[in-house]
C-alpha cells in the first residue's frame, strides 16, 4: 500500500535552512511526489514536483530558496534563508494510477 | 493563468447530501493533459482526496469515500461538481478543488492548481 511518512513539525530560526522529509513506503522508490503549502485561511499552494532522481519542477512564482531532492524512498522539499512568511503546513502528495495520496503534514515554526 | 473558484451551501444537515461546485477560469475542463480532483481539510486534520474526474468524465474516488460521492462535469460550463450524501458531523470540512498535471502519466499527477476552499459545516 502506498503510503507517505512527515514528521508532524519541525523548526529553524529565521534566515537559516531547513529540510522537510516525505517518505514513500517500501516498494515505491521510483515514485515522483509533490509538495504544498497551506498557511491558515488560505488554500494549498502547489510548491513543486520532485521526481526519484531529484529533478524537480516548481511551480509559478516560487523562489529559488525553495528547492527540493530525492534519495531513495525520501524526498526533501528544502528552504533556505528561512522568512517568516514560511510558517505554514507543508504536505506531500503523490499518485498510484489515479489514487492520490498525501502525507499527513509537516507544521513548519520559524524561530 | 487558470483560477478554480468552489461555489455551494456553507451548512448541510446531517443524512442530506452536500453539493459543491468548482468554476474552471483561464482554462478549460476538458483540456486531457489534466484532471480535477475535490480535496478537504477537516478541523485540525490533514488533507484528504475525495476524487478526481478526467477528461473522459472517467472517475476515481478515495476508496472510504466512494460509497457516498459523485464527481462530475459540465464543459459547456466549465464547471465540475462534487455530491456527498448522507453527511455526518466528520464531513464537516473546507473542501478544495484542484487541477492535477497528468502530462507523462496516464492518470494521476501533480495538483498543480488549488481554489481557495470553501467552508461546510454539518450541523442541524
Amino acid at each position: 500500500q502506498l503510503v507517505l511518512t512527515q514528521s508532524p513539525s519541525a523548526s529553524a530560526s529565521l534566515g537559516a535552512s531547513v529540510k522537510v522529509t516525505c517518505t514513500l513506503s517500501s516498494g515505491h522508490s521510483t515514485y515522483a511526489i509533490a509538495w504544498h503549502q497551506k498557511q491558515p485561511e488560505k488554500g494549498p499552494r502547489y510548491l513543486m514536483k520532485v521526481n526519484s532522481d531529484g529533478s524537480h519542477i516548481k511551480g509559478d512564482g516560487i523562489p529559488d530558496r525553495i528547492s527540493g531532492s530525492s534519495s531513495g524512498t525520501e524526498r526533501y522539499l528544502i528552504i533556505s534563508s528561512l522568512q517568516s512568511e514560511d510558517e505554514a503546513d507543508y504536505y506531500c502528495q503523490t499518485w498510484d494510477t489515479a489514487i492520490q495520496v498525501f502525507g499527513g503534514g509537516t507544521k513548519l515554526t520559524v524561530l | 493563468q487558470v483560477h478554480l473558484q468552489e461555489s455551494g451551501p456553507g451548512l448541510v444537515k446531517p443524512s442530506e447530501t452536500l453539493s459543491l461546485t468548482c468554476t474552471v477560469s483561464g482554462g478549460s475542463v476538458s483540456n486531457g493533459d489534466y484532471f480535477l480532483a475535490w480535496t478537504r481539510q477537516a478541523p485540525g486534520r490533514g488533507l484528504e482526496w475525495i476524487g478526481s474526474i478526467y477528461f473522459s468524465q472517467t472517475t476515481y474516488y478515495n476508496p472510504s469515500l466512494k460509497s457516498r460521492v459523485t464527481i462530475s462535469a459540465d464543459t459547456s460550463k466549465n464547471q465540475f461538481s462534487l455530491k456527498l450524501k448522507s453527511v455526518t458531523a466528520a464531513d464537516t470540512a473546507v473542501y478544495y478543488c484542484a487541477r492535477g498535471d497528468k502530462r507523462g502519466t496516464a492518470y494521476g499527477g501533480s495538483l498543480d492548481m488549488w481554489g481557495q476552499g470553501t467552508v461546510v459545516s454539518v450541523s442541524s
